[in-house]
Formats: C-alpha cells, sequence, structure tokens
C-alpha cells in the first residue's frame, strides 16, 4: 500500500463546476499537507498547506484536512479553462528529514 | 523575483553520455533537493543537502551524483544515462525548517531525453 494515494483521474468538469479533489494517507505522523499545481511540462507551483485538521480558504480554493479519517480534500469554486492542471497532493512532518510524500496526481480539465 | 532556476530546459543526451543538469536559487534556502519524475508519476526524491550535508535516498542509483559548490548552486550528474533515465528532472528548495511548515518551491524542470 502506498503511503499517499490519489485517483489519477482524468477528471473532465465544465466550466464554473465546483471540482473537489482528494487523497488518503495511511502514516499517522504526517502534520502538514499541501497541494500543488503542475501543468504540463513545466514544475510543481505550491498552491496552499495546511499544518492541522479543518479548512483553510484562499480565493477559490479551499483546502480540507481530516485526521481522523487520514484523508485530505481541495475544493475549488467556480473552476476555470485555466485551472486544468495536475494536482498534486504532498505531506511531511516535523523531524522527517524535511521530505515530502507526494501522490500522483490528478489530472483535471476544465472545459469550456 | 525570488526564484528556482533550472538550465537547461530540453537536455538530449546519448545512451551511456554523461550529463549535467543545474539548478540554482535566490530564495537564498538552505536545503535543495533533486527529484525524478516520470510522465503520470509522483516526483521521486533523488537526494538533497541540508546546507553542505548530502543527504542520499537509499533506493538512488549510484548513477546518479549530486553537487552543491555553494548555497546557490546544485548540480546533477548523471554518468552514463541509461534509456529508463529519461524523465523529467525537478530542483526544488525549503527554508530547511525543523519545526512547522517547510515548503518547497520547485523550479520549472529539465526534461532529459536519452538516444
Amino acid at each position: 500500500q502506498k503511503e499517499v494515494e490519489q485517483d489519477p483521474g482524468p477528471l473532465s468538469v465544465p466550466e464554473g463546476a465546483i471540482v473537489s479533489l482528494n487523497c488518503t494517507y495511511s502514516n499517522s505522523a504526517f502534520q502538514y499537507f499541501m497541494w500543488y499545481r503542475q501543468y504540463s511540462r513545466k514544475g510543481p507551483e505550491l498552491l496552499m498547506y495546511t499544518y492541522s485538521s479543518g479548512n483553510k480558504e484562499d480565493g477559490r480554493f479551499t483546502a480540507q484536512v481530516d485526521k481522523s479519517s487520514k484523508y485530505i480534500s481541495l475544493f475549488i469554486r467556480d473552476s476555470q479553462p485555466s485551472d486544468s492542471a495536475t494536482y498534486l497532493c504532498a505531506m511531511g512532518f516535523t523531524g522527517g528529514g524535511n521530505k515530502l510524500t507526494f501522490g500522483t496526481g490528478t489530472q483535471l480539465k476544465v472545459e469550456l | 523575483d525570488a526564484m528556482v532556476i533550472q538550465n537547461p530546459r530540453y537536455q538530449v543526451t546519448q545512451f551511456g553520455k554523461p550529463v549535467t543538469l543545474s539548478c540554482s536559487q535566490t530564495l537564498n534556502h538552505n536545503v535543495m533537493y533533486w527529484y525524478q519524475q516520470k510522465s503520470s508519476q509522483a516526483p521521486k526524491l533523488l537526494f538533497h543537502y541540508y546546507d553542505k550535508d548530502f543527504n542520499n535516498e537509499a533506493d538512488t542509483p549510484d548513477n546518479f551524483q549530486s553537487r552543491r559548490p555553494n548555497t546557490s548552486f546544485c548540480f546533477l550528474d548523471i554518468r552514463s544515462p541509461g534509456l529508463g533515465d529519461a524523465a523529467m528532472y525537478l530542483c526544488a528548495t525549503s527554508r530547511g525548517l525543523l519545526a512547522g511548515v517547510d515548503t518547497q518551491y520547485f523550479g520549472p524542470g529539465t526534461r532529459l531525453t536519452v538516444l
């Protein structure tokens, strides 16, 4: 079993839809959680990070963490074609040697 | 703007011909990382430097080496590239926080093709 599981998609939605992207994890030591956006043939770009359970909002993006279920989500409201990319979750913990464990990414396509 | 820069963006090499990829950063971060990412896969950490301290992942082949001559620069050397080494190579940096969230910032990547 992988430490971090993420549905690879592809996920196709119409413009304006609410998108839900998810990851599950097995290591209860993970303390902080990140979402990266990666456009085709580019490097990952940090979108958001959270340190605890609960919600964090930034514009159209909301990150949600449920440590009891070992489940994290990224919601995108009013999705745009420019949101079409691969979304990677990543997680780490203090004392983890400054390393992150990544999911494989979910490919999202927002269609006009 | 502070950033992570990788050169070249695209590199073509021949089977067995050594190649060096370059990464520089203006963030003044303590940690620099090298990842290998193949299509539709998670980035795979090869190694990282915390300042001058080199940390190799247990499953990184000996074919991959790294140098960090100063805070700003880090190099990835592939001594004898094989066809299986064709991938995107990502450089990342972080402050190296020992508590709290140590966010990593990535460069644009170098896409390596092995002929």
